[in-house]
Order: structure tokens, then sequence, then C-alpha cells
């Protein structure tokens, strides 16, 4: 079993469309939640950190962490063809970051 | 803003060959590493280092080794390149609470 389970999609969505993306992890000892974003030819870039169970908003995207079922998730209100990209989680643990496979995002106009 | 800079943004070798890719960070940071992205993998933990000239195995070390004269500065080298090491290198540097900021990538294509 991997320790972070992400789906790679794609996912192909309309403008304005509700996305949500999901990751899975294996350890409850994990402690920081991280999404980033990665444009393609590009590297990753840092969108949204949370350290505890809830959600944490940031504009138009929101990220929610249940450490009961451990699970994170990174919802996007109003999708823009610009949040076109790959989405990957990211969790803190074994003092080193686990990365999900990457879901690659497709919002169409 | 953090700055990382890798030396090539693409990069073609041919099976053999001894391959420098460097990265450089502006922004002080001790941390540094080295990641591999290939496509349904995600991001493999090559190599790391937490301080000058001191270097830690990731994941996947075989057939890579680093080096870390200068604080700023981290090198991966391919001592003899293979063609399973074809893929995008992503260099990456650590600020607080294990935020990592990354370099743009380069692609290397080994023939």
């Amino acid at each position: 079993q991997k320790e972070v389970e992400q789906d790679p999609g794609p996912l192909s969505v309309p403008e304005g469309a509700i996305v949500s993306l999901n990751c899975t992890y294996s350890n409850s000892a994990f402690q920081y939640f991280m999404w980033y974003r990665q444009y393609s030819r590009k590297g990753p870039e840092l969108l949204m950190y949370t350290y505890s169970s809830g959600n944490k908003e940031d504009g138009r995207f929101t990220a929610q962490v249940d450490k009961s079922s451990k699970y994170i998730s990174l919802f996007i209100r109003d999708s823009q063809p610009s949040d076109s990209a790959t989405y990957l989680c990211a969790i803190s643990g074994y003092n080193k970051l686990i990365f999900g496979a990457g879901t690659r995002l497709a919002v169409h106009p | 803003d953090v700055k990382v800079t890798q030396s090539s943004r693409y990069l073609v070798k041919r099976t053999g060959e001894k391959v420098f890719l460097e990265c450089v960070q502006d922004m002080d940071h001790e941390n540094m590493f080295w990641y591999r992205q290939d496509p349904g993998l995600g991001l493999r933990l090559i190599y790391f280092s937490y301080d000058v000239k001191m270097k830690e195995k990731g994941d996947i070390p075989e057939g890579y080794s680093v080096s870390r004269e200068k604080k700023e500065r981290f090198s991966l080298i391919l001592e003899s390149a293979s063609t399973n090491q074809t893929s995008m290198y992503l260099c990456a540097c650590e600020g607080g609470l294990q935020e990592q900021f990354f370099g743009p990538g380069t692609r290397l294509t080994v023939l």
C-alpha cells in the first residue's frame, strides 16, 4: 500500500464547475498537509497548507483534512481555465514530504 | 520570493555519459532536495541535504550521487547515464514547516 494515494485523473470539467480533488494516506502520525499546483513544464508551487483537521479557505480554494478517515481534499469553486494544471497532495512524514501521484485537471471554457 | 534555478530546462545525453544537474537557491535555506517526476509515479525523492557537505539518501538513490559544497548550490550527478534515468528532475529548497520551493525542472532524455 502506498503511503499516499491520489487518483491521477485526468479530470475534465466545464468552466464554473466545483472541483473536488482527493488523497488518502496511511499513517495517522502524519501532521502537515499541503496541496501543490503544477502547470505544464513548470515546477510545483505551494497552493494550500494545513496542519489540523477541518477546513481552510483561500479565495476559491478550500483545503479539507479529516484525520479520523486519513483523507484530504481540495475544492475549487467557480473553476477557471487558468486552473488547468496538475494538483499534487503532499503530506509531511518521516522528516520528509511524501507526494501523491498528482491529478491532472482540465477546465474547458 | 524564493527563487530556485536549475542549470538546464532540457538536456539530451547518451548512455554512459556523466551528467551534472545544478540547482541554486537564493534564500539561504539549509535543506535542499532532488526529486524525479515520472507519469503515474509522482515525485520520488532521490537525495537531500540538511547542510553543506551533508547528504542523505532518499527513496531512489541508486545510480545517482550529489554534491553540496556551498549552501546555495546542490548538484545531482548521474555517474553513467542510462535510459531508465530519462525523467523530469526537480530541485527544491525548504523553508519553515517543511514548505518546499521548487525550481522549474530539467527534462533529461538519455538516448
